[in-house]
């Protein structure tokens, strides 16, 4: 699998490889961090959110992980298909029911 | 896509012109949301509303306003277009709280030449 260790704009994956995107988030008191997943010419669609006091949650083919400490998320997509070629984009809860983005990371996966 | 309409879907308009998007939901959410997509900058909030009449700034809403006059309806208007205003908009619908889920609207491409 490939992974980025510091958010990166782009990430390239051979199909069947596992992804890792990564993200750092800004607030420590956040309580709460979804993945949303973009594709061409369509809004942002959730794929698996997480509580802060939990640091793993398992989704189908995806994981997310928190690492609060160093204000650390990571989505982990298992077997990459085609499908999953899109924009990652991980959001923090601030308050008040607001998100806040990150810049999002453009999977792509070859075949 | 859970019952999101944002219209129009694309718009060219020249700076110094008012616009209005439209977002018209059929899901009875209380809480609607306009965000703006830059390359870079991902998802940044504009305005919000949490109720009829109820609506609150976002981190980016110099230059525009928004109104909320009926549960299904979030209008967001830029009041005198500027080419900095050149992106794509979307609706949201959903609390966006631990828990629940938010949903977004397709977009409105908004080019101010």
């Amino acid at each position: 699998g490939e992974s980025v260790g510091l958010h990166l704009p782009t990430l390239s994956v051979q199909e069947g490889d596992n992804s890792i995107i990564n993200c750092a988030y800004s607030n420590s008191a956040s309580d709460y961090f979804i993945w949303y997943k973009q594709e061409s010419g369509k809004g942002p669609q959730f794929i698996i959110d997480i509580r802060s006091n939990m640091d793993k949650r398992q989704g189908q083919r995806v994981t997310v992980l928190l690492n609060k400490t160093v204000k650390h998320l990571s989505l982990q997509i298992a077997a990459t298909q085609p499908g999953d070629s899109a924009v990652y984009f991980c959001a923090e809860n601030m308050d008040d029911y607001k998100l806040s983005f990150g810049a999002g990371t453009t999977v792509t996966v070859r075949a | 896509d859970a019952g999101i309409t944002q219209s129009p879907r694309h718009k060219v308009t020249e700076t110094g012109t008012p616009v209005t998007l439209r977002c018209h939901q059929t899901e009875n959410h209380r809480y609607m949301y306009w965000y703006r997509q830059d390359p870079g900058h991902g998802l940044r909030l504009i305005h919000y509303s949490y109720g009829v009449k109820d609506t609150d700034k976002g981190e980016v809403s110099d230059g525009y306003s928004v109104s909320r006059s009926k549960t299904e309806d979030f209008l967001l208007t830029l009041e005198s277009a500027t080419s900095s205003q050149t992106s794509v908009y979307f609706c949201a619908i959903g609390s966006m709280g631990a828990g629940t889920e938010a949903f977004f609207g397709q977009g409105t491409r908004l080019t101010v030449v």
